[in-house]
């Protein structure tokens, strides 16, 4: 079992829906990282969180810490947000971890218009 | 500010041959990180440096050596290459000292092909 598990691995929405991407981890972290890959293959960082709620622009980020899980939210999607999102995981490995990240397969989202 | 780039973006080498994947980064940051990507596989770490003058293994390591001889650059060799070693690499860094948080950057990502 993966250290990190994303869902769903592929997601396909409309124009205007409301769309959410699941993470959930099973090892202690010091942060949670969401980044964002388009089809140029280029990796962004969206957010990086440890406790609660993140928001950019039309961009949501939630983590409960408790369980061990992360959402990233999209409100009004539109068919520019189509990408591969990647959750990742700065595992805690006592004094440092030096900030490597353990992470998700990915979820590919396509946004038709 | 350029942030991170890397040299070349494509690739194709025949099996047993070297070459070297250079990163740089113009952000000051301490830590530098070489990744590879795979289909199904996600990123994964091939070695990282939290320094200059220092490199450590990451979770797949073999085939691969590192040198960050100066603070912005990070080199990845591959001195025999493999087709097993055929991929997409990425290189980051993070950590600027002093400042809050641990934002990873990425590098563009070089193409390369064993063939």
């Amino acid at each position: 079992k993966n250290e990190v598990e994303q869902s769903p691995q592929n997601l396909t929405a409309q124009e205007g829906e409301f769309i959410t991407i699941n993470c959930s981890y099973s090892v202690g972290i010091s942060a949670l990282h969401w980044l964002q890959q388009h089809p140029g293959g280029g990796i962004v960082s969206l957010f990086m969180l440890s406790s609660g709620k993140k928001k950019h622009g039309r961009l949501i980020a939630t983590i409960n810490i408790q369980e061990k899980h992360s959402s990233l939210h999209i409100t009004a999607s539109h068919p520019r947000d189509s990408a591969v999102y990647i959750c990742a995981a700065a595992v805690y490995a006592g004094g440092t971890s030096y900030g490597k990240l353990t992470f998700g397969q990915g979820t590919i989202l396509t946004v038709h218009p | 500010n350029a942030g991170v780039t890397q040299t070349p973006k494509f690739r194709v080498l025949k099996t047993g041959q070297s070459m070297t994947l250079l990163c740089a980064q113009d952000m000051n940051h301490e830590y530098m990180y070489w990744y590879r990507q795979d289909p199904g596989m996600g990123l994964r770490l091939i070695h990282y440096s939290v320094g200059e003058g220092t490199t450590a293994k990451g979770e797949v390591p073999d085939g691969y050596n590192v040198s960050r001889l100066k603070k912005q650059n990070f080199l990845l060799g591959l001195e025999s290459a493999a087709p097993s070693q055929t991929s997409v690499y990425f290189c980051a860094s993070s950590y600027l000292r002093g400042a809050p948080g641990n934002e990873q950057y990425f590098g563009p990502g070089t193409r390369l092909t064993v063939t």
